[in-house]
């Protein structure tokens, strides 16, 4: 089994349309998680924490379920520069430095 | 500028060649990362240093060859690759105090490696 899973997509949107991410993960050890945004042929760039109590940053809603190792990502609005992969990351803390393990990514391609 | 840079940006070499990727940053991290990203694959992590010194190697070949001479440079000794090691390579660096959370992990821009 993976260690975090996400559907591959691609995720084909029309403009304001709502679209919704999920992960999950095996390791029930794991101490964060984040949503990364990664665009073609470019470096993953940090998008968003993940916290149990859900988070929000604009038009974007990132939750975590730690009993289920379930983890998701809601896009309100869809905007054409939202096109691009969204990788779930969880990390681990070991032996004095942060171990980031990530999903092979969910591609969203939003369109007029 | 992502305050990790990498050098080159793009490369193109030889299955028989010898080369060096470099991974620089001056954010005053003490852990620094090389990982591997390939077409439709999630990254993988091959090698990190914390403090200088090498505290994880993935199973990585030997044709890869990490050193870490101070904590503001990394780099990545690549011979006798072979086409699949065609990738993006990408370099991160972290604080190693902090856990989880805002932990400050940043990546470089990456060095796009085609081996012919």
């Amino acid at each position: 089994r993976k260690e975090v899973e996400q559907d591959p997509g691609p995720f084909n949107v029309p403009e304001g349309a709502t679209v919704a991410f999920n992960c999950t993960y095996s390791n029930s050890a794991s101490q964060s998680f984040f949503w990364y945004r990664q665009d073609c042929r470019k470096e993953p760039k940090l998008l968003m924490s993940v916290y149990s109590s859900g988070n929000e940053d604009g038009r974007f809603t990132a939750q975590l379920n730690r009993a289920s190792q379930y983890i998701s990502l809601l896009i309100r609005d869809s905007k054409l520069s939202d096109s691009a992969t969204y990788l779930c990351v969880v990390v681990m803390f070991s032996g004095g430095y942060n171990k980031l393990i990530f999903g092979a990514g969910t591609r969203l391609a939003v369109h007029p | 500028e992502t305050g990790v840079t990498q050098t080159p940006r793009h490369l193109v070499m030889g299955m028989t060649n010898k080369k060096s990727l470099k991974c620089e940053q001056h954010l005053g991290h003490n852990a620094m990362y090389w990982y591997k990203q390939s077409a439709k694959k999630p990254l993988e992590l091959m090698f990190v240093y914390s403090l200088e010194e090498r505290v994880e190697n993935n199973s990585v070949p030997s044709r890869f060859s990490p050193e870490c001479p101070n904590s503001s440079h990394l780099f990545l000794h690549l011979h006798t690759l072979q086409p699949e090691d065609s990738a993006l390579y990408l370099c991160a660096s972290s604080p190693t105090d902090r856990r989880g959370g805002d932990y400050g992990y940043t990546f470089g821009s990456g060095t796009r490696l085609t081996v012919v």
